[in-house]
């Protein structure tokens, strides 16, 4: 019930396309579900992060989808950029809980 | 603030030695938290800490490693003896509850134990 499960496992898609990463839950003590980005030899930074009260939220070209009744919530990178090439996770946390549960992750690559 | 400082950047060790990673959280921030990261089981949660002190170390692998937070400033990540499969990126984070769960990431320890 702890899990976070994350797909595809990896992505290709090409410059100015959409870039699409779901993620599932199975445990409805989950309220916050933030999304983070990480670059080779870096470490996981927060990218965009939503609670379930809302059911989008937008920064920029990033956008969560949140779907309460269905457990699941997703990434969508608008307009995908070369420079979106990296390893995005979702994660989830309960109330009052630090503790983030991380998904498997999803290697993206924006071909130019 | 300068973030999660990490050290080392890189460590490569013998099998059998004792390896120590350090950490420095963000200034203020009273959660500590110790992640590995392997190609096969991707981001774990080894141990977290709050105020100092160890809140849940089921991640820990085994007896071999051990975690301390000295103080809200410092904490270290000891393996004795390593072994070959320990080898793997060790990433810190810190936060801060009234931020919420948003875990700020160090640049991570890539251990090599040979």
């Amino acid at each position: 019930q702890q899990q976070v499960k994350q797909s595809p496992q990896s992505l290709i898609v090409q410059k100015g396309g959409i870039s699409i990463i779901n993620c599932a839950y199975e445990n409805t003590a989950f309220d916050y579900f933030p999304w983070y980005q990480q670059f080779p030899g870096k470490g996981p930074a927060l990218l965009i992060a939503i609670r379930p009260d809302v059911s989008e939220k937008k920064e920029g070209r990033f956008t969560i989808s949140f779907n309460k009744s269905a457990k699941q919530f997703s990434l969508h990178i608008m307009d995908s950029q070369p420079g979106d090439s990296a390893t995005y996770f979702c994660a989830a946390s309960r109330a009052g809980f630090q503790k983030l549960v991380f998904g498997t992750g999803t290697r993206l690559l924006v071909s130019p | 603030d300068a973030g999660v400082i990490q050290s080392p950047r890189h460590e490569v060790t013998e099998m059998g030695q004792e390896v120590t990673l350090r950490c420095k959280p963000i200034s203020g921030h009273d959660y500590l938290f110790w992640y590995r990261q392997t190609m096969m089981r991707g981001l774990e949660l080894l141990i977290y800490f709050n105020n100092n002190v160890p809140i849940d170390d089921s991640g820990m692998p085994e007896d071999r490693f051990s975690a301390k937070m000295p103080n809200a400033s410092f904490s270290t990540l000891k393996i004795q003896p390593s072994e070959p499969r320990d080898s793997a990126v060790y990433f810190c984070a810190s936060s801060f509850l009234q931020g919420g769960a948003e875990a700020f990431f160090g640049q991570g320890t890539r251990l090599t134990v040979v």
